[in-house]
């Protein structure tokens, strides 16, 4: 595709459900991020990937948040045990690379509802 | 990470220049200024970057002074479809970790 893309675009989970968030980076993309936007404020690093190798994940809230890129090009974000606190937007961004001169790429989200 | 500050809000009236300045006092010398856009139910967009001076694209300009501790964001000749949340970033050549703070909320009047 020509963009990022996130499925699903929303989710509607009970308290306690396991969730999981589905994002295909631009082809050839070696970068891709994560990040968390609350209502009314800007996005939240969560993790950070370098092709398959997971460099960051200073920013995932608590062991209930798992991410991960198996083949360096898709990658899923997993939240166990929701709860209400969790409802957000899950933005996920690719680039070429990181650094000067590199522009991130980010999908629509997918708006999370813990219910 | 240098921090940045920018104003919460503004609002224009279609057809005026808009000036969005941003203040990043402890700027490092490998720091780049990245601005993003964001509209409703979007991811953010890439709007433009600069390290010093002046640099412009077809959306937009930004300016940045010799001390590089602010940025502004111009936008000319705004039309309703401008209005959405402005990013400013400041990001350190060979990481990753973008900062995004609360964003300037810009809304273009008819």
């Amino acid at each position: 595709g020509a963009g990022v893309s996130q499925s699903p675009r929303y989710k509607v989970a009970k308290r306690g459900q396991d969730v999981a968030l589905r994002c295909d980076p631009i082809s050839g993309h070696v970068s891709l991020f994560w990040y968390q936007q609350a209502l009314g404020q800007g996005p939240e690093f969560l993790t950070y990937f370098q092709n398959e190798a997971q460099l960051d994940k200073s920013g995932l809230p608590s062991d209930r948040f798992f991410a991960e890129r198996p083949e360096g090009s898709v990658s899923t974000l997993k939240i166990q045990r929701t709860q209400q606190e969790d409802s957000a937007v899950y933005l996920c961004a690719s680039s070429l690379l990181s650094g000067e001169n590199t522009e991130a790429f980010f999908g629509q989200g997918t708006r999370l509802t813990v219910v | 990470l240098a921090k940045t500050t920018q104003p919460i809000s503004m609002d224009s009236y279609e057809g005026q220049e808009v000036n969005i300045t941003c203040s990043h006092n402890n700027i490092a010398t490998n720091d780049y200024i990245t601005w993003y856009q964001q509209f409703p139910s979007q991811g953010p967009r890439f709007i433009i970057q600069g390290y010093k001076t002046k640099v412009t694209n077809e959306v937009a300009s930004l300016f940045i002074p010799a001390d590089r501790k602010s940025s502004t964001l111009s936008l000319p000749r705004v039309s309703l479809s401008d209005t959405a949340v402005y990013y400013c970033l400041v990001e350190t050549s060979g990481t990753y970790k973008y900062i995004f703070g609360t964003g300037t909320r810009l809304k273009v009047l008819a």
